[in-house]
């Protein structure tokens, strides 16, 4: 079965400085991961996604991950933030070729501020 | 379009009232979701249907059953609510697996006392 580990649950930075959410997965198998974002009582809106290829995944809003294998990790970085970036985000897996089930970590809280 | 339609948005219930959460979407999607989220728990989900007809447990599908009406409706009850069902529950969809963008709905906030 797979998991997903968000060791921050709180992230604060300042405006216009850079900053990295972690996040590592546990699978057996190969996987998909994601970023998802959530503002304020708002559903879920994709940032970005790996699915092969490339490890390095552009998202929207100036967002990047980079999947790492060998550390079983898919960080999610920005350069510089924006008041606006303040939200929850989430990252998620999935196993590749089997079911339909995503598996969220448990979020992280970026607080921009000025 | 409205996407992924969830109602209510909020509800209240007594310990062992019954309700059903509704969830349409209007994208011709095949699979739909529900998940609950809890704070610092994350989204955790409950049940899913991979398509029309089918439906498989999730992860915390204990006190929830689901119903896949159509391909556009995938209703949550609630038999016997208990205070520990106290949750924001959000309706996703995806066009076939989740190697693809999920859609969620705005959620429904509830509360049993």
């Amino acid at each position: 079965a797979q998991s997903v580990t968000q060791l921050d649950s709180q992230v604060p930075v300042f405006e216009e400085a850079p900053v990295e959410l972690r996040c590592n997965y546990s699978s057996s198998v190969s996987v998909y991961l994601f970023w998802y974002v959530q503002y304020p009582n708002q559903g879920l809106q994709l940032l970005l996604k790996y699915l092969s290829g490339s490890t390095l995944v552009k998202g929207i809003n100036g967002f990047e991950a980079e999947f790492n294998k060998s550390q079983t990790s898919f960080h999610l970085r920005k350069p510089s933030v924006h008041i606006s970036d303040t939200a929850e985000y989430f990252c998620a897996v999935s196993e590749t070729g089997g079911g339909n089930k995503l598996t969220f970590g448990t979020g992280t809280q970026l607080k921009v501020e000025l | 379009n409205a996407g992924v339609t969830q109602t209510p948005k909020f509800q209240v219930l007594k310990t062992g009232q019954s309700m059903t959460l509704q969830c349409a979407q209007d994208m011709n999607h095949n699979s739909m979701y529900w998940y609950r989220q809890d704070p610092g728990m994350g989204l955790r989900l409950i049940y899913y249907s991979a398509s029309e007809g089918t439906t498989d447990k999730g992860e915390v599908p204990n006190g929830y059953n689901v119903s896949r009406l159509n391909k556009r409706e995938f209703s949550l009850r609630l038999e016997s609510a208990a205070p520990s069902q106290t949750s924001v529950y959000f309706c996703a969809t995806t066009l076939f697996a989740t190697n693809e963008k999920l859609f969620f709905g705005s959620g429904t906030q509830l509360s049993v006392l």
